[in-house]
């Protein structure tokens, strides 16, 4: 299953942009990437996915590069509400499971 | 609107007893996921169930055992309970991932294991 690597924490200000990295080297071309994200002591939960094209959400935005070797979670406006785990998964092809790596912390300050 | 609701929310037993998570999934939902999280840990896939057939399994224990029901509803059963298997259990519900759908993940069950 190809790999997802992304830094294991970030912190920002509240009503900043964030922008939280994700490497893929070993994707392929039927491979969707998909962001959740888990708040302290709650399920995870999805914030969007995409193949090719950059996505746009009420939650956030993805920006995926041209050879889909990274991509790029953006919340326009973090609140402290963001702060969370936010995990980059590839899905497996022809299955039903999803395999979450090592996330990235955000910390948001006031 | 509805979500995906577990029980019980925790649950607490002792070494070699069994133990039985329950899931209801989103109405219209076909497809059930189970994710074991230790303390401190990544979310690991369990196992995955659709249209009441398994799916895909990943790095469930030979103890732990799962079925979906004609209702779809899920019941993951733990036998032979160890320390390790103390952990928040999470199940998701979805339209079938292999088509792109999203989860929608429960509030979790904690299982303590003393």
């Amino acid at each position: 299953d190809a790999k997802t690597t992304q830094p294991n924490s970030m912190e920002s200000n509240e009503e900043e942009p964030v922008h939280l990295p994700c490497n893929h080297s070993t994707i392929s071309g039927t491979d969707y990437i998909h962001w959740y994200r888990q708040l302290p002591s709650q399920g995870p939960e999805y914030v969007i996915h995409g193949l090719t094209s950059n996505v746009n959400n009420r939650m956030a935005s993805l920006a995926i590069a041209e050879d889909r070797k990274s991509s790029t979670l953006i919340l326009h406006r973090a609140t402290l509400r963001d702060a969370a785990v936010y995990y980059c998964i590839l899905s497996v092809p022809y299955t039903d499971k999803l395999i979450f790596g090592t996330g990235t912390r955000l910390q948001v300050f006031p | 609107a509805a979500g995906v609701i577990q029980s019980p929310r925790h649950l607490i037993k002792e070494k070699r007893e069994t133990a039985t998570l329950k899931c209801y999934p989103i109405p219209r939902h076909d497809t059930v996921y189970w994710y074991q999280q230790g303390p401190g840990q990544d979310p690991q896939f369990l196992i995955s169930f659709y249209e009441k057939m398994q799916s895909d399994k990943g790095s469930i224990p030979d103890r732990f055992s799962a079925q979906q029901f004609s209702d779809y509803h899920s019941e993951l059963n733990m036998s032979s309970l160890e320390l390790g298997d103390s952990a928040l259990y999470f199940c998701a519900s979805s339209g079938r991932l292999r088509n792109n759908e999203k989860l929608f993940f429960g509030s979790g069950t904690q299982l303590s294991v003393l």
